[in-house]
């Protein structure tokens, strides 16, 4: 079965800086794909990154980047120079390749509030 | 990507009513999946949505109660029948192009209030 940990249910960051949203997880899948979502208080699921098990560079789309450690299994992800508008919550996923479900599991979530 | 429409978007139900919320998705995908998000909490699958088939269903969630259909590559109902307070939840309509790869996209949710 597959498993997804999210150990922060609140964080703080002050605005401009960087922050790191801890995510682990759990599959006995070889091949599996790492998703991090973000949920602003409008309820929207927004898309932000995305990790291969088996790509070997961590993934970046502009501010955000996936600290991916497969052997601890670990896929953390990191937002720079934090604004206003990160505040929301952020869902760490996890989509098997190896199966064919398809599905996307979630984490239980990391609460992100960014200080003026 | 997928553009998804869901409706309603929100509604207040009385206890023991059923309601059908219906997923549109602007392209054809391969995977529709139904979630529930109880207040404050993370999403959790309730069914893979199968097309031309009955829906899949993660364990504590039963056809009786959450029944699915698909009728073809682009929509998808979910009812929640004789509803409780405790079905009172967002429910979140997704989709997937592709069976393996590849982002899920998702609707903006219908979130119900039951009475």
């Amino acid at each position: 079965a597959q498993k997804i940990t999210q150990t922060q249910p609140g964080m703080f960051v002050q605005e401009k800086e960087a922050v790191t949203l801890d995510c682990t997880y759990d599959t006995s899948d070889q091949s599996y794909g790492l998703f991090w979502y973000k949920q602003p208080s409008s309820g929207e699921m927004i898309f932000l990154i995305y990790q291969g098990s088996y790509d070997e560079q961590n993934a970046t789309e502009g501010r955000y980047s996936l600290n991916f450690q497969k052997a601890r299994k670990s896929a953390n992800l990191v937002i720079s120079a934090s604004q206003l508008g990160d505040s929301a919550m952020y869902f760490c996923a996890m989509r098997s390749i190896s199966s064919n479900t398809g599905k996307l599991i979630f984490g239980q979530g990391t609460t992100l509030q960014v200080k003026p | 990507s997928a553009v998804i429409s869901q409706k309603p978007s929100r509604d207040i139900c009385q206890r023991g009513t059923s309601l059908t919320i219906q997923c549109q998705v602007d392209s054809q995908v391969t995977m529709m999946f139904w979630y529930r998000q109880q207040p404050g909490q993370s999403l959790t699958l309730i069914a893979t949505a199968n097309q031309g088939s009955e829906a899949t269903y993660e364990s504590g969630f039963v056809i009786d109660k959450f029944p699915i259909s698909r009728p073809n590559l682009t929509f998808s109902t979910l009812t929640v029948s004789n509803m409780s307070p405790e079905d009172s939840s967002i429910y979140l309509c997704s989709a997937a192009p592709d069976r393996k790869a590849g982002e899920l996209f998702f609707g903006e949710g219908s979130r119900l209030t039951v009475l």
